[in-house]
């Protein structure tokens, strides 16, 4: 099942923050974020694995509570370069959602001046 | 390294026929899945090959299907294609459930 995201877009001027949240109805194994610009392919950002471990390229943080199968991308002190559309994806722990990185539908970022 | 490659990127097929689409993984990774992105649907699983080997599959017909080759590379195949099937189908490589490596995507319109 595929996981939701919120919110859908958001707009920001440079320099302010934003949360992208992503809630899934299963239990899940990981969660992934990668963010896609226009015309390009996505690329990764993050994974955050069942019992804490984290992975990733860029200085952005995310949180991922187990229990709610919840997670959290914090976007701070934005810049021009994160406005895209960002996904996560999901991993479940197990039955029909195990093995499938399914994701959401994606939160559209637009950073101005 | 090289990354995920394509081909072909674009192409325009009719009603009634078929498509193959080619991905070719990064050196190392056995793991290769395939994505349909849509702009009403988003970014839809398709399936997932390890070691040739399809392990996973998402809930399209059987006119969408794959093969992973010895090398990994992989195909994809649609019949009898249909309208709706216009969309960027993505490939992704990676190790095995970690991160995945995107390639440009096969852009496919079909009249």
């Amino acid at each position: 099942q595929q996981p939701v995201q919120s919110p859908q877009a958001v707009i920001l001027r440079e320099g302010e923050d934003a949360v992208i949240n992503c809630s899934s109805s299963k239990a899940l194994y990981s969660v992934h974020w990668y963010r896609q610009k226009h015309g390009e392919a996505p690329v990764f950002l993050m994974i955050l694995l069942k019992g804490g471990e984290q992975k990733g390229h860029e200085k952005i943080s995310a949180s991922f509570n187990e229990k709610k199968q919840q997670s959290s991308l914090y976007l701070t002190a934005s810049q021009l370069s994160y406005s895209g559309t960002y996904f996560c994806g999901t991993y479940g722990a197990g039955g029909t959602s195990y093995g499938k990185l399914t994701f959401g539908q994606g939160t559209i970022l637009t950073v101005h001046p | 390294k090289a990354g995920v490659t394509q081909t072909p990127r674009y192409l325009i097929k009719t009603r009634g026929q078929q498509v193959t689409l080619s991905c070719s993984p990064i050196s190392g990774h056995r793991s290769v899945s395939w994505y349909q992105q849509t702009p009403g649907q988003g970014l839809q699983f398709l399936f997932e090959y390890f070691s040739e080997t399809q392990r996973n599959k998402g809930n399209f017909p059987g006119r969408f299907s794959g093969r992973q080759f010895s090398n990994s590379r992989s195909e994809m195949n649609v019949s009898t294609l249909e309208l709706g099937d216009s969309a960027l189908y993505l490939c992704a490589s990676s190790l095995d459930r970690g991160e995945l490596f995107f390639g440009e995507g096969s852009r496919l319109t079909v009249l």
